[in-house]
């Protein structure tokens, strides 16, 4: 099984702020399948990026993804105040897991 | 509108029985692999099981394997989790979720979830 580990497990940041968060792999993520998740309390978790850096319909230009193999990166280049959420990172190149979060809260 | 709709989630004893359904809506379901996806209580996201659009392949987490079984009826567009021997451990907000053409692959869609909690 393929272990995600993100880092860090809580941000307090601004508004307007960059943020860069990671999820590293214990193995190679086959062809980079990986995909970030925004979650809101009470919601349904939002698929962000897939294939670690398309974007999928309808997110902001402020949000990227990169990497590749077992380290890979979501980065948000200016906090909004809605961006504040719990963030998973998902590989599906071997079974399907997830990271643990990483909890991005308003300073 | 295109949704995901579960239900069937409640209070069970130990080692007891639940099964889940989950409605789709605004799509053809028949054309995506679905799947079930589950949270506990303060803890992060966990992938239960996944389906092929005709039913024909299913695979499961290694926490639910031989215990929970998941189904589809497509002429209802619908998707189900059948829970069995059922622990503390399985309590957690179940969410369906759209998968996309893959067996394992990212889920574009989810619903809202329903909660299962296993108590005596």
């Amino acid at each position: 099984e393929i272990v995600l580990t993100q880092s860090p497990g809580t941000l307090s940041l601004s508004p307007g702020e960059r943020v860069t968060l990671s999820c590293r792999a214990s193995q190679s993520v086959s062809s980079n399948y990986l995909a970030w998740y925004q979650h809101k309390p009470g919601q349904a978790p939002r698929r962000l990026m897939f294939g670690a850096s398309i974007k999928a319909t309808g997110v902001p230009d402020r949000f990227s993804g990169s990497g590749s193999g077992t380290d890979f990166t979501l980065t948000i280049s200016r906090l909004e105040p809605e961006d504040f959420a719990v963030y998973y990172c998902q590989q599906y190149g071997s079974s399907i897991t997830f990271g643990q979060g990483t909890r991005l809260e308003i300073k | 509108e295109v949704q995901l709709v579960e239900s069937g989630g409640g209070l069970v004893q130990p080692g007891g029985s639940l099964r889940l359904s989950c409605a789709a809506s605004g799509f053809t379901s028949d054309k995506f692999w679905m799947g079930w996806v589950r949270q506990a209580p303060g803890k992060g996201l966990e992938w239960v099981a996944n389906i092929k659009q005709d039913g024909s392949e299913k695979y499961y987490g290694d926490s639910v394997r031989g215990r929970f079984t998941i189904s589809r009826d497509n002429a209802k567009n619908s998707l189900f989790l059948q829970m069995n021997s059922l622990g503390a451990e399985d309590t957690a907000l179940y969410y369906c979720a759209r998968s996309q053409y893959l067996r394992f692959d990212a889920f574009d869609l989810w619903g809202h979830g329903t909660m299962v909690t296993v108590s005596s």
